[in-house]
């Protein structure tokens, strides 16, 4: 059982946007920040977002990151088939980092 | 550009020791931040583990702290992973990262261990 609560699975067509949820609690999401991480089958996860919202380098812009109170939101426009994944969510609570239980993404 | 790579056994029988190393290049893990332990279950979520600080401070997860070990060796740069007295759910792939403030920034590339006798 995962600290954090994501939806098991979304999906949208192509070209469509599609939001991801992540729902903790004050202890976690409520004082620490947010990290997103794309994960594609066989392969290790890849940092997304961090910081709630900000975007490493080489991350393009469709994917964007949210907080607000004890919830977190991972937003990708302009849906690719590429983009099918696992998506996780992760912060910390007690200076241990905690996950949720990934989202798979299909890009119908 | 930082880069980690994890080696071991593949497989461990159950009541042993699982051990495993990672092995950092590109960055001094003497410097700064914090290097960890994290494992996926097949076709299950992320847990994490351990880690361990530049200086030597190490946090485990509760539901693990009685069986596992994080160490480092700061000379040869590289940081390790015990795990005591296996079972099949210990089964998983096992990744070393990059702890960042609040981020997991640098992943390495998993290793695959069973636990099976």
């Amino acid at each position: 059982q995962s600290v954090l609560t994501q939806p098991p699975s979304v999906s949208a067509a192509p070209g469509q946007k599609v939001t991801i949820s992540c729902s903790g609690s004050f202890s976690n999401i409520g004082i620490n920040f947010v990290s997103w991480y794309q994960q594609f089958p066989g392969t290790a996860p890849k940092l997304l977002i961090y910081g709630n919202d900000k975007r490493p380098s080489g991350i393009p812009d469709r994917f964007s990151g949210s907080k607000s109170g004890t919830s977190a939101t991972l937003g990708i426009t302009g849906l690719q088939t590429g983009d099918e994944a696992d998506y996780y969510c992760g912060t910390w609570e007690n200076g241990l980092s905690v996950f949720g239980g990934g989202t798979k993404l299909t890009v119908l | 550009q930082v880069q980690l790579q994890e080696s071991g056994p593949g497989l461990v029988k159950p009541s042993e020791t699982l051990s495993l190393t990672c092995a950092v290049s590109g960055y001094s893990i003497s410097t700064d931040y914090y290097w960890g332990w994290i494992r996926q279950p097949p076709g299950k979520g992320l847990e994490w583990i351990a880690s361990i600080s530049h200086s030597g401070t190490t946090y485990s997860n509760p539901s693990l702290r009685s069986r596992v070990t994080i160490s480092a060796d700061m000379s040869k740069n590289q940081f390790s992973l015990k795990l005591r007295s296996v079972m099949a759910a210990d089964s998983a792939t096992f990744y070393c990262v990059r702890l960042g403030y609040q981020v997991i920034d640098y992943w390495g590339q998993g290793t695959l261990v069973s636990v099976s006798s």
